[in-house]
């Protein structure tokens, strides 16, 4: 089962910051946050990822809280191309293998 | 960087038949790859993980004689759908590790359809 739970859908408006929630309270202290996003008939796409830092890159940022409990993964100005489902995973590793459990995501809808 | 490839992206075949699906790494070599089965309207689901000379772990409740998975190389995995049934009918999605980054990378997905 995915260790994590997200809202199924959310809204934003285009040129707008869209900001998407993660709750991951039984996340494990050397388990990290990876998010990742799937446009209709496509493989998912990496974005970005993190342990208990946040983190930046060329598309967007992740802010993990103090307690690791919850994350959300901003998109700095969201475009029309921005909507797709995303998904925020917890990488578990078990017995020397890892595995990405993916939920049922967040359908984002970036409108113009 | 780090792109991976799949093909076919479509194909369509009668049941009973066999079906092989190639997975990728293009820029990278990758000593771990996944495969994951996505249902319409839901999420990926993993059936297997494949490592380079050795044999694939597979997931509870995937049949490892119906999804023979081989990875002979650091840059090819390949999975084959056995006598397939029109229940198989999916999208089949591979990834690949990137060691130095600890990321898996998806390819594009095959779509199958089993008449």
């Amino acid at each position: 089962d995915a260790k994590t739970t997200q809202p199924p859908s959310m809204d934003c408006a285009e040129g707008r910051a869209a900001n998407l929630p993660c709750n991951h309270s039984t996340i494990s202290g050397n388990e990290y946050v990876y998010w990742y996003r799937q446009i209709h008939s496509q493989g998912p796409q990496y974005i970005i990822h993190g342990l208990k830092n946040n983190e930046t890159n060329e598309m967007a940022s992740l802010i993990i809280t103090e307690d690791r409990k919850s994350s959300t993964l901003i998109l700095p100005h969201a475009t029309l191309r921005d909507t797709a489902v995303y998904y925020c995973i917890v990488r578990v590793v078990q017995g020397g293998s890892e595995k990405l459990v993916f939920g049922k995501g967040t359908k984002l809808t970036v409108n113009p | 960087g780090a792109v991976v490839s799949q093909h076919p992206s479509r194909v369509i075949c009668k049941s009973g038949t066999s079906v092989k699906i190639e997975c990728r790494s293009l820029d990278f070599q990758a000593t771990t790859m996944f495969w994951y089965r996505q249902f319409p309207k839901q999420s990926l689901m993993l059936m297997a993980t494949s490592n380079e000379g050795s044999k694939a772990t597979y997931e509870q409740g995937v049949e490892k004689d119906k999804f023979l998975i081989n990875h002979a190389s650091l840059t090819l995995s390949t999975l084959t759908v056995t006598s397939a049934h029109p229940e198989d009918s999916s999208f089949y999605i591979c990834s690949a590790r990137v060691y130095v980054t600890d990321t898996q990378y998806f390819g594009p997905g095959t779509r199958l359809t089993v008449l």
